[in-house]
Formats: C-alpha cells, sequence, structure tokens
C-alpha cells in the first residue's frame, strides 16, 4: 500500500506565476488536509477536504490560495500569483473515516516550494 | 477548539542523556495525541501516538509518552540520547470527529552533543 504522494517534491516559481501542489491520498483514505511548514516554524493546519467538498478551511490565506479534491484523481493546492512569502514545505496527510478505527493521519513527504 | 504547546523550542542534552521534549494540550472532547519527527528535509514520520488506550504509550526508536489528562501534558521521553535522535519533535492533537484533522505543536529541535 503506497504512501501518500505528493509531487512535485520541489518546485521553483517565479514572482507572480502561479504554483499546483499535487496530493494523492493512501488508498481507502477519503480525507486530505494540507499544511505549510515555513522556515524554522511548525506546521500550520490549511485546509481541510473530503471527495469534492472543503470542511474547513480556515487556516487558508483569504487571497490567492485555493484546494481541490475531485471525485477523480489528487486533491491539488494551487497558489497564485506567488510572492516570496509563499516559500515553504506544503505537506499533505491523509486518513480514512474515523469509523474505520484508524486513528491518525498519514504524512507526505512534502513539496518545498521556492519563489524566486 | 484544540491546541497544542510545547515548552522549549531548543532542546540540548549530551549523549547518552534522558531525554525530555514537553508539551501540554488543550481539547474540549478526549484527544488523540501524536508525537512526530521531522529529519531535515523530510517529511513527517509517527513517533507515537495515544488513543485512549494505555496511559503510557510507546514507539520507536525506544521514546515513549505519558499521557496524564490532569495535567494535560503528553512529554515525550527516551532514557538515553543517541546522536541519530538529533532531529525535529512535533507534538499533535485531534479530535478524531470525521477524519483527523490535528494541530502541531511549534516543534521543539533537539541537540544531542557527543
Amino acid at each position: 500500500n503506497a504512501g501518500v504522494m505528493q509531487n512535485p517534491r520541489h518546485l521553483v516559481r517565479r514572482r507572480g506565476q502561479e504554483a499546483r501542489l499535487r496530493c494523492s491520498p493512501m488508498k481507502g483514505h477519503s480525507h486530505v488536509y494540507w499544511y505549510r511548514q515555513l522556515p524554522e516554524e511548525g506546521l500550520k493546519f490549511m485546509v481541510y477536504l473530503q471527495k469534492e467538498n472543503i470542511i474547513d478551511e480556515s487556516g487558508m490565506p483569504k487571497e490567492r490560495f485555493s484546494a481541490e479534491f475531485p471525485k477523480e484523481g489528487p486533491s491539488i493546492l494551487r497558489i497564485q500569483q506567488v510572492v516570496r512569502g509563499d516559500s515553504a514545505a506544503y505537506f499533505c496527510a491523509s486518513s480514512r473515516d474515523s469509523d474505520h478505527g484508524n486513528t491518525e493521519a498519514f504524512f507526505g513527504q512534502g513539496t518545498r516550494l521556492t519563489v524566486v | 477548539a484544540q491546541s497544542v504547546t510545547q515548552l522549549g523550542s531548543h532542546v540540548s542534552v549530551s549523549e547518552g542523556a534522558l531525554v525530555l521534549l514537553r508539551c501540554n494540550y488543550s481539547s474540549s472532547v478526549p484527544p488523540y495525541l501524536f508525537w512526530y519527527v521531522q529529519y531535515p528535509n523530510q517529511g513527517l514520520q509517527l513517533l507515537l501516538k495515544y488513543t485512549s488506550a494505555a496511559t503510557l504509550v510507546k514507539g520507536i526508536n525506544g521514546f515513549e509518552a505519558e499521557f496524564k489528562k490532569s495535567e494535560t501534558s503528553f512529554h515525550l521521553t527516551k532514557p538515553s540520547a543517541h546522536m541519530s535522535d538529533a532531529a525535529e519533535y512535533f507534538c499533535a492533537v485531534s479530535d478524531g470527529t470525521g477524519g483527523f484533522k490535528t494541530i502541531f505543536g511549534a516543534g521543539t529541535r533537539l541537540f544531542v552533543k557527543a
């Protein structure tokens, strides 16, 4: 069973470009979470999605950031018109429904975004 | 609402010494608690988790943590530090309802001196 897969692992964008980060959850997982880790800081929750639904986006910046988890395919975190302050590591995690007794979210290796 | 506080952003110990990383949590429901380790430029690896079974939880690499409800704490310990333990450690809490949105502490960087 493959783990949570994130790609690309490293992404370089010029200021003003768009960044698209992909996350394929573990097989059987229908919950996806995105976190951002700024240099020398902990992980900050951004958004929680289930298939085709955004459940909690309380950690998402109000502008330029969006996330989706379509019925088919990976979850996408999109950052439009990137700025240098968006440079960070973005981690995706997935979990099964809690009713199935799974008790944790599993994390991907992260995508390190550098804005130049 | 849930929150996690890790006391001490940096901890330094000598090789062979006791490791103690402190974590206090706040949760309005019985929590699930986790410790993760992150090595440089790596993702997060689960060390151990508390899920309301035994209050003393044993994890990988010789780490363990004790859940103390009265103190709302979940401190991480290891009897004898090894150089390979040098990393960033994150305490996290989840309420487990309808998914496992996890809230993280700010992290504690562990340095191990030879």
